[in-house]
């Protein structure tokens, strides 16, 4: 079961303009992830928002947290070619158990 | 270094046949993953462990088996039962649940 939804699947913008990705979740959170992957590569972890946040920021990217909603936004200013890839929200499943969910992904492409 | 690797890299099976991925981590995680990305998918959880002698299914298990046997070590067998297993396979671990992950770079699995 996907616990995470991201939006948009995939996005495509010049260099220097800022993206932006949305993440939909079902149930209550205790925290939210934001994971980053390079085409054919493992994941690498940007940033964790915690469910008492709502707003964490490191260098370029500012991830929003509205547990009403059940939403969490990426931004990413001032995007760069180097930010092609496709980024995943993650989020603990309900229970006791560690399992950490992801969702689809949305696919980035920033050109020169 | 510490990190966590998965081996080997590129995988070929034989129709009917057993294959093991080796999953190795020296960072001291009690959790750790196994996922499946298919082409433009995100990730599914195959099985989890949350410590050693301990693991769980996720929502692909069926054709796959997994031990925990050693703190360090999550080995995944892709049986003869799993009928597509053709796939990028991602490993990872961490501390404990609501803590950040950290991904192996994967073993790419094509039936031949």
């Amino acid at each position: 079961s996907q616990q995470g939804e991201e939006d948009p699947q995939a996005l495509s913008i010049q260099e220097g303009e800022n993206a932006t990705m949305n993440c939909s979740y079902k149930t209550s959170i205790n925290n939210l992830q934001w994971y980053r992957q390079n085409s054919g590569r493992g994941l690498v972890h940007l940033i964790l928002i915690r469910s008492n946040e709502r707003e964490k920021h490191s260098g370029r990217l500012r991830v929003t947290l509205d547990t009403s909603k059940k939403s969490s936004s990426l931004l990413i200013t001032a995007s760069r070619a180097a930010d092609t890839a496709s980024y995943f929200c993650a989020t603990d499943a309900s229970g006791a158990g560690t399992a950490l969910i992801f969702g689809k992904g949305t696919t980035l492409s920033v050109s020169s | 270094d510490g990190g966590i690797t998965q081996s080997p890299k590129y995988l070929f099976r034989k129709e009917g046949q057993n294959v093991t991925l080796s999953c190795e981590q020296n960072l001291n995680h009690d959790a750790m993953y196994w996922y499946r990305q298919d082409p433009g998918q995100g990730l599914r959880l195959i099985y989890y462990s949350q410590i050693v002698n301990d693991f769980q299914k996720g929502d692909i298990a069926e054709g796959y088996s997994v031990s925990r046997e050693k703190k360090e070590s999550f080995p995944l067998t892709v049986t003869s039962a799993q009928k597509n297993p053709t796939a990028f396979y991602l490993c990872a671990s961490r501390i404990d649940r609501g803590t950040e992950a950290f991904f192996g770079q994967g073993t790419r699995l094509t039936v031949v």
